[in-house]
């Protein structure tokens, strides 16, 4: 059992690329999120989704973008990478209706912008 | 507007003695509390929760105590163990009107022989 994975685990872009942040899951959850941990920031909410084709905005969305067409799924866009976006992201998912169960994290992925 | 707050960025206890890790709020809509521990180079797993019509939670060595007057809460661990060495995120959620999982900065615990 996998759990969530997260790819890749490591990624530098220069300002103004754009790239996609795999994440997945196999427990069949229908909840899934983003988070990103910055220094001194904890961890903030990013997107989250509560089923495939749901999905809604979290604490900084800004600069970021979600879709979720499968239950497994749950990508992160960044349109146009800013050195601001150059943090730790981590992918949870967890079983509904509550969020508030336990939520399962990926490994992470640390993404570097220059 | 940090909503949830860990006042110590660090926290270094011995062997065998008690850990107290400490939480804020500010929303009054909170009603379920988390704790997350984290490794480095690892995600965040789930340690233990309290919802809000409880004042005590325990876990074997792990115990929440929340106090909702004060929307305060602490994590209190007995005994410590090197291996507890980790930095604790304490979350918040108002269940009753978002999805939405609030995290703290977290505390750095390192537990020394």
């Amino acid at each position: 059992n996998a759990g969530v994975t997260q790819t890749p685990k490591f990624q530098v872009l220069k300002t103004g690329q754009s790239m996609t942040l795999q994440c997945a899951q196999d427990m069949n959850h229908e909840y899934m999120s983003w988070y990103r941990q910055d220094p001194g920031m904890g961890l903030r909410l990013i997107h989250y989704s509560v089923g495939a084709g749901i999905t809604d905005q979290g604490e900084v969305p800004n600069g970021y973008n979600v879709s979720r067409s499968t239950t497994e799924d749950f990508p992160l866009r960044l349109l146009s990478a800013a050195p601001s976006q150059t943090s730790v992201y981590f992918c949870a998912s967890s079983s509904w209706p509550s969020s508030t169960d336990t939520q399962y994290f990926g490994p992470g992925t640390r993404l570097t912008v220059l | 507007d940090q909503q949830v707050k860990q006042n110590s960025p660090s926290l270094s206890v011995q062997e065998g003695r008690i850990s107290i890790l400490n939480c804020d709020y500010t929303n009054s809509m909170f009603d379920y509390f988390l704790w997350y521990k984290k490794y480095p180079a690892e995600g965040p797993t789930f340690l233990i929760s309290i919802s809000s019509i409880k004042d005590k939670n325990e876990d074997g060595r792990f115990t929440v105590f929340l106090n909702k007057s004060a929307k305060h809460l602490s994590l209190h661990i007995v005994p410590s163990q090197p291996g507890d060495s980790a930095v604790y995120f304490c979350a918040a959620s108002a269940r009753r009107y978002t999805d939405k999982l609030i995290f703290g900065t977290g505390t750095r615990l390192q537990v020394f022989p």
